[in-house]
Parts: structure tokens; C-alpha cells; sequence
């Protein structure tokens, strides 16, 4: 498996435009979890998703900010209207509880940059 | 609400010492903990999980213990090496209020000299 996929590796965007963040995650792994990190808060889960279902979004930040899971395959988070403070480095991970445990993968980044 | 926290926040140390990073959180009753590499620029490279029921995991000249009843976890390096330089994060999944949500601590950032 080539491991959690994440695009575009680096936005850089206006303020106001619509980003969308796209992951693929590992096969057969029935949770994903959307982190924002930054250097004043460090890694922030957003929201998170068992089998396609979103299960806490207590972390998403404001109405600005939206995630779909449509399949086991894809998830977007969309940040409408962006700002300059959404600059960050966004992480989506995955995990499997089948295996006994619910170790935990992590995508490279989409690295957001809002001028 | 669970807090995991990391001791200590920066680390600079000669090539070949043996290091140990700390990492602590407030509520015992987790499923799992796991240690995690992160490179300048890069995504978290898994290290090391440990199940509640273990008290340690090994890999490498990387050893990682677990005392749940104390709250706390250690992450052993030995020998350590240039490249071993990263920034180390630990998190716990589980506690009496949060399930499975991974919560993170602020990590340790290793330098290791040549």
C-alpha cells in the first residue's frame, strides 16, 4: 500500500477563496482522522471518521470549515471563505481496529499557506 | 479531558549518548499509547505502539516503556545518531471521555551532534 495520500502537497491561496483538501487512506483502514498543526497549537484533531461516518467534530474551528467522507477512499476538507489565520500544515491519518490494534498512519501534509 | 504532556520540549546532545524523552497524561484509562517521528517539513513516521495491556515495546535502539497507573511513558534511544534528529511526539488514544480520538503532546526536538 503506498500509505496515506494526501493533495495538493502546497496551497497557497487568497483570502476568501474556497481550499479543498483531499485524502486517500490506506485500504481497508475503517477510521480517518483530519489534524491541523501549527507551531503556536501544535497537532489539533479536527474531526474524525468511523466507516464513512463522521464521529466527533468537536475540533473543527468554525462553520468555515467542512469535511465529507463520501467513501472508504476519499475524504475532503473544505475550508469557505479561507483566512490568513488557516495557514497551517493539515495531517490526515488513518487506522484499523481489526488488527488488535489502532495504530495510526499519517498522510505528508497539505502545508496551506492564506495571504 | 485528557493532556498529555512532553519533558522536555528541546534536546541537544553529542553522537552516542543514550537518551531518554518523557511523555505523561492525565487520565490512566487508555487503550493504547504511541511514539511518532516527525522530520522538518515531513508527515509522522510511526515509531512505536504499546497496547495498554504491555509495559514495553522494542524496535531497533528504540525502546518504549508504559506505566498506565502513573500516567506515564518513556521513549528510549541508544547510541544515538545524527540522523536520529527529529522532532518526537507521543499520543494516547482513549480515556474515560474520549475514545478514539489520538490526542498528541507537544513533542520533544532532538538534535543529535556530530
Amino acid at each position: 500500500d503506498a500509505g496515506v495520500i494526501q493533495s495538493p502537497r502546497h496551497e497557497v491561496t487568497e483570502m476568501g477563496q474556497e481550499v479543498t483538501l483531499r485524502c486517500k487512506p490506506i485500504s481497508g483502514h475503517d477510521y480517518l482522522f483530519w489534524y491541523r498543526q501549527t507551531m503556536m497549537r501544535g497537532l489539533e484533531l479536527l474531526i474524525y471518521f468511523n466507516n464513512n461516518v463522521p464521529i466527533d467534530d468537536s475540533g473543527m474551528p468554525e462553520d468555515r470549515f467542512s469535511a465529507k467522507m463520501p467513501n472508504a477512499s476519499f475524504s475532503t476538507l473544505k475550508i469557505q471563505p479561507s483566512e490568513p489565520r488557516d495557514s497551517a500544515v493539515y495531517f490526515c491519518a488513518s487506522s484499523s481496529r481489526d488488527r488488535g490494534g489502532t495504530e495510526a498512519f499519517f498522510g505528508q501534509g497539505t502545508r496551506l499557506t492564506v495571504v | 479531558k485528557q493532556e498529555v504532556t512532553q519533558i522536555p520540549a528541546a534536546l541537544s546532545v553529542p553522537e552516542g549518548e543514550n537518551l531518554v524523552l518523557n511523555c505523561s497524561f492525565t487520565d490512566s484509562a487508555i487503550y493504547n499509547l504511541q511514539w511518532f517521528r516527525q522530520d522538518p517539513g515531513k508527515g509522522l513516521t510511526s515509531l512505536l505502539l504499546i497496547q495498554s495491556s504491555q509495559r514495553e515495546q522494542t524496535s531497533g535502539r528504540l525502546n518504549a516503556s508504559l506505566d498506565k497507573s502513573s500516567g506515564r511513558s518513556t521513549l528510549y534511544i541508544a547510541a544515538s545518531q545524527p540522523g536520529d534528529s527529529a522532532t518526537y511526539l507521543c499520543a494516547v488514544e482513549g480515556g474515560s471521555y474520549n475514545t478514539d480520538k489520538l490526542i498528541f503532546g507537544t513533542g520533544t526536538r532532538l538534535q543529535v551532534f556530530p
